[in-house]
């Protein structure tokens, strides 16, 4: 059974970089997009981006210009940094799976990670 | 690429049925079946009921069922039961390799 297990910052100040890392535990790490989704307080999600085993990306357009998503294939880890953080930017992030090819579906999440943005 | 449109809030009764509606363009619900549908109760992760339009993952009670027409898909709740009260989400591949999600609708079991 896969599980995602992630972890980073909880509490940063406006402008630095939010950093968080997801884990994945049992199951290929190979056959799967690996993603980011956000949802603020009281909103709905937001898909932020993923990434393939070869470092291959996909991005929100909206946030293009501040995310950067890695991975790590010795660990079976893939990480999120968003740059220039503002307020807008609190919210809880999920790390999800999505399968390769015509598969467009989350079907495995980790728990979240809430970041608080406040100077 | 903006939001997909649902009902901020859907109702009914034990044992009814409930749909929610996911209006999005030609762009991302009407030019592909990829939409997916996901239940997230309060304080927990989203959890996948639908994708691919209509097909349910293992596990899935077959109450759960999805549908789409135009550029208008739905997720129908049969059997309305206390432990649907939850947010759905759709969400739709919406080209170039990205997805877009719904603003969520909160079902509430009177």
């Amino acid at each position: 059974q896969v599980q995602l297990q992630q972890w980073g910052a909880g509490l940063l100040k406006p402008s630095e970089t939010l950093s968080l890392t997801c884990a994945v535990y049992g199951g290929s790490f190979s056959d799967y997009y690996w993603s980011w989704i956000r949802q603020p307080p009281g909103k709905g999600l937001e898909w932020i981006g993923e990434i393939d085993h070869s470092g291959s990306t996909n991005y929100n357009p909206s946030l293009k210009s501040r995310v950067t998503i890695s991975v790590d294939t010795s660990k079976n880890q893939f990480s999120l940094k968003l740059s220039s953080v503002t307020a807008a930017d609190t919210a809880v992030y999920y790390c999800g799976r999505r399968g390769v090819g015509a598969t467009f579906y989350m079907d495995v999440w980790g728990k979240g990670t809430t970041v608080t943005v406040s100077s | 690429q903006s939001a997909l449109t649902q009902p901020r809030s859907v109702s009914g009764s034990p044992g009814q049925s409930v749909t929610i509606s996911c209006t999005g363009t030609s762009s991302d619900v009407g030019g592909f079946n990829y939409v997916s549908w996901y239940q997230q109760h309060p304080g927990k992760a989203p959890k996948l009921m639908i994708y691919d339009v209509s097909k349910r993952p293992s596990g899935v009670p077959d109450r759960f069922s999805g549908s789409k027409s135009g550029n208008t898909a739905s997720l129908t709740i049969s059997g309305l039961q206390a432990e649907d009260e939850a947010d759905y989400y759709c969400c739709s591949y919406a080209r170039i390799y990205t997805v877009v999600f719904g603003g969520g609708t909160k079902v509430t079991v009177l």
